[in-house]
């Protein structure tokens, strides 16, 4: 069956540092993969779509990578700081829809 | 900026109770989607539909069902509510062409007693 794995576990990080959250998925073959940030009781934000022939893709602090060989993505915040303390949610599409991860939580703390 | 409006916050309801969820967008979107959000199962989807009057079942259709009549608005109806029904309900849309994200509307914390 399709999954979408991210770690359940919160990411806690000193902000200035650089968060890294992972996506991996199974039994997919995305032409393109996106990523989104939700606050709590909020629904959630598009930040970033990736397509399978990029293997980066930057927008201001966010950096995200796409390993279609690993079925991995990596999302990078750069410089992150106590605002940037969400869930973020990857998710690839399966037909019209799109599928989300469960989410990892960061934590920035000053 | 595409704006998606769930009608309400907060929401509670008895068991049993017919319960109507709207969702407008403002933005002409084809494509219009309900999820349900728990903690530990994440977002999951319930029914989507591209198109007036056209709907598709997504992963967790039973005990729900839709109805879009017009473009801009896609309501979620609850047959007859039941406990475990009790979640977090997101409306989201996106225009044609998937490489695009989808914009959800700030979500009803649905309570059913």
């Amino acid at each position: 069956s399709q999954k979408i794995e991210q770690n359940s576990e919160a990411l806690n990080i000193q902000e200035g540092k650089t968060a890294t959250l992972t996506c991996n998925y199974t039994n997919y073959s995305p032409a393109y993969l996106q990523w989104y940030r939700q606050d709590p009781g909020r629904g959630p934000v598009f930040l970033l779509l990736i397509r399978e022939n990029e293997k980066e893709k930057r927008k201001e602090r966010l950096k995200v990578t796409f390993d279609t060989t690993l079925k991995q993505s990596l999302f990078h915040i750069t410089a992150s700081q106590p605002a940037d303390s969400a869930t973020y949610l990857c998710a690839l599409v399966r037909g019209y829809a799109l599928n989300f991860g469960k989410g990892t939580s960061l934590l920035v703390t000053p | 900026d595409v704006k998606v409006t769930q009608s309400s916050r907060y929401l509670v309801k008895r068991t049993g109770e017919k319960v109507f969820l709207e969702c407008v967008q403002d933005m002409d979107h084809e494509n219009m989607f309900w999820y349900r959000q728990d903690p530990g199962l994440g977002l999951r989807l319930i029914y989507f539909s591209y198109d007036v009057k056209m709907k598709e079942k997504g992963d967790i259709p039973e005990g729900y069902s839709v109805s879009r009549e017009k473009k801009e608005r896609f309501s979620l109806i609850l047959e007859s509510a039941s406990t475990n029904q009790t979640s977090m309900y997101l409306c989201a849309t996106r225009t044609e062409g998937q490489l695009y994200g989808y914009t959800f509307g700030s979500g009803t914390r649905l309570t059913v007693v």
